[in-house]
């Protein structure tokens, strides 16, 4: 079992809120990535980490931010969501190479009414 | 985008037959990876081919790449109604990040 933990696992909430999705692991992985993942569909990266105070935006637009603070902990935020956010976030870390095994948290599942 | 494909995009046979399934990618890459995600989860690593392998296995799991065909096939033997998932190719360039394929959707009917 991978040792990388999401908090919430399922999150509703309306319009216009704040929030934040944990993401914690303790492998002292150097980096971390936020993939957005609709039912059935492919997984799009929307941000990564390749370690303290190294934030870089992914493949897929996202109105979402990022801070990395501490190596163990990538969390993200959306200031104001809306029903388009309304999605699985799945976190997931590597150690730094060229060959990048991920590991990856349960996920978030997101619904915004 | 260099995204892989797997085909079929959905897959349903007997407990005990063997399951294949197929990657295709557009770019040059570094290494293929195999991930499983059951419904709801996230994913799980597989296998890890490299560039200048063509063959590898794992358990009841064996991998095949064939480069100048820019493919890659996922071989489950003997499966069981546990290996019921969703399953995804991502390609690694070595540079920065891996990408995803769509997925292959497996159910396996005990």
């Amino acid at each position: 079992e991978a040792d990388i933990y999401q908090t919430p696992r399922y999150l509703v909430i309306g319009t216009g809120k704040k929030i934040t999705l944990e993401c914690s692991q303790t492998m002292g992985h150097d980096k971390m990535y936020w993939y957005q993942q609709d039912p059935g569909m492919e997984l799009h990266l929307i941000h990564y980490s390749y370690g303290v105070n190294s934030t870089e935006k992914g493949d897929l637009s996202s109105e979402s931010t990022v801070s990395r603070i501490r190596t163990e902990h990538f969390p993200l935020t959306l200031e104001s969501a809306r029903p388009s956010h309304t999605s699985q976030y799945l976190c997931a870390s590597s150690e730094l190479g060229g060959h990048e095994k991920l590991f990856f948290g349960s996920g978030t599942q997101l619904s915004v009414l | 985008s260099q995204q892989g494909e797997e085909d079929p995009q959905a897959l349903s046979i007997q407990e005990g037959e063997n399951a294949t399934m197929n990657c295709s990618y557009k770019t040059s890459i570094n290494n293929l990876q195999w991930y499983r995600q059951n419904s709801g989860r996230g994913l799980v690593h597989l296998i890890l081919i490299r560039s200048n392998e063509r063959e590898k296995h794992s358990g009841r799991l064996r991998v095949t790449l064939d480069t100048s065909k820019k493919s890659s096939s996922l071989l489950i033997t003997a499966s069981r109604a546990a290996d019921t998932a969703s399953y995804f190719c991502a390609t690694g360039t070595g540079a920065n990040n891996l990408f995803f394929g769509t997925g292959t959707r497996l159910t396996v009917i005990p």
